[in-house]
């Protein structure tokens, strides 16, 4: 256990719902990611918070995906309408943004579109 | 970023030192080289890091050749619960943030 948390663990919705999961990172840490990663892949970056100021989203990032992290404390990620394409793990890491940074991830939510 | 490669598979017999390489053959004099693992349906793992020295830890030992163009990662007595799949990530640290890029990493299989 890392410290990070994300709720839920699974998630099972049907095409064009919209979901939403949550991080709740190690306390003292002002960096928080989100990565997606799909079977049999390594995780891909998707953005990236600096206390509650979102500084970095990767060009997976569609309009259909939102984060925020309004306190600078937990994140949430929602995504809308979802779509099959969008089953995934995503996971959530936290980091004190200090030189040398190393992230450390939560366990992910698995998400499943049918 | 610079890019790594590392072999797709290893298999290690328990109780043996596991050994898994990595070339990073373009790497900067200021990237560092990480090591993260990821456990079946599991999130990912720190492991270790390093720069320019080998370096060791309570999960393991990083050697860094010296010039820096490929490392090894040393699990001095793998068990059941090592079988993961092992990334070499070599990244630049800078006061902005930095994602990680995963390739495809090594899946280390330890046999009984």
């Amino acid at each position: 256990d890392t410290g990070v948390s994300q709720d839920p663990r699974h998630k099972i919705t049907k095409r064009g719902q919209n979901v939403t999961f949550r991080c709740d990172p190690i306390s003292e840490h002002n960096r928080l990611y989100w990565y997606r990663q799909t079977l049999g892949q390594g995780p891909e970056f998707l953005t990236y918070f600096q206390n509650e100021a979102q500084l970095e989203k990767s060009r997976l990032l569609s309009d259909r995906f939102s984060a925020e992290r309004p306190k600078g404390s937990f994140s949430t990620l929602e995504i809308q309408r979802t779509e099959q394409g969008d089953s995934a793990m995503y996971l959530c890491a936290s980091s004190k943004g200090r030189a040398p940074e190393t992230q450390y991830f939560g366990p992910g939510t698995r998400l499943l579109v049918l | 970023d610079a890019k790594t490669t590392q072999p797709t598979s290893m298999d290690c017999a328990e109780g043996r030192a596991a050994n898994l390489p990595c070339n990073h053959s373009t790497i900067s004099g200021n990237e560092y080289v990480y090591w993260y693992r990821q456990i079946h349906s599991q999130g990912p793992q720190y492991i270790i890091h390093g720069l320019k020295n080998n370096e060791t830890n309570e999960m393991a030992s990083l050697i860094i050749t010296e010039d820096r163009k490929s490392s090894t990662l040393i699990l001095p007595h793998a068990t059941l619960r090592d079988t993961a799949v092992y990334y070499c990530i070599v990244r630049v640290f800078n006061n902005a943030g930095n994602m990680l890029t995963f390739g495809g990493g090594t899946r280390l299989m330890v046999k009984p």
